[in-house]
């Protein structure tokens, strides 16, 4: 399984556009890159995956450049209730049925108003 | 989208006995279930994969006969810590997987052995 190097944590105020980068040097062609979210004493919540190039969802923004190596979660105009740890994973996407997720120590955001 | 739901959301137990937490996929069938473990400011940590029909594949340093795991439905997985110790506290995750579909979670369990 890939690993994954994250910043352990970020600071940002309200308003603002916050830009995760997540690093993956060995991810493998079938991997995919998933990002959850977790607030405290709560399961981690998906946000968004891909594959290639950009992805886009209601709440944000996956950024993912020609190698792979490495993606980008962009959250625009962060809220206070955005305050939480945000993880990266690489992995078998849709269509393994039983891949397993391996997660790294993730990055603790925290929004400051 | 599809729920994971776990049941207790909390639960203290006294040293020495044993606890049963309860992971269902509520609208879908899940023949393979994650459970994972996280301690206080740290990453979850997967202990073991959860087969419908077979025997759960447990990850290294984890003691199979402690935290024992029957996946005896589609939708239903569930998970005995035995023998319960303080240091066994924690936040205890199950996750489950659709086909050609994200891993959803439920919402965990906070376990304190006093």
């Amino acid at each position: 399984l890939a690993k994954t190097t994250q910043p352990i944590s970020m600071d940002s105020y309200e308003g603002q556009e916050v830009n995760i980068t997540c690093s993956h040097n060995n991810i493998a062609t079938n991997d995919y890159i998933t990002w959850y979210q977790q607030f405290p004493s709560q399961g981690p919540r998906f946000i968004i995956q891909g594959y290639k190039t950009k992805v886009t969802n209601e709440v944000a923004s996956l950024f993912i450049p020609a190698d792979r190596k490495s993606s980008t979660l962009s959250l625009p105009r962060v809220s206070l209730s955005d305050t939480a740890v945000y993880y990266c994973l690489v992995g078998e996407g849709a269509g393994a049925g039983s891949y397993q997720l391996t997660f790294g120590k993730g990055t603790k955001l925290s929004v400051i108003p | 989208g599809a729920v994971v739901s776990q049941h207790p959301s909390r639960v203290i137990c006294k040293s020495g006995t044993s606890v049963k937490i309860e992971c269902r996929s509520l609208d879908f069938q899940a023949t393979t279930m994650f459970w994972y473990r996280q301690f206080p400011k740290q990453s979850l940590m997967l202990m073991a994969t959860s087969n419908e029909g077979s025997k759960a594949t447990y990850e290294q340093g984890v003691e199979k006969d402690k935290f024992l795991i029957n996946h005896a439905s589609l939708t239903l997985s569930t998970l005995t810590v035995t023998s319960a110790h303080p240091e066994d506290s924690s936040f205890y995750i199950c996750s489950a997987r659709k086909v050609r579909t994200e891993a959803f979670f439920g919402q965990g369990t906070r376990l304190t052995v006093v």
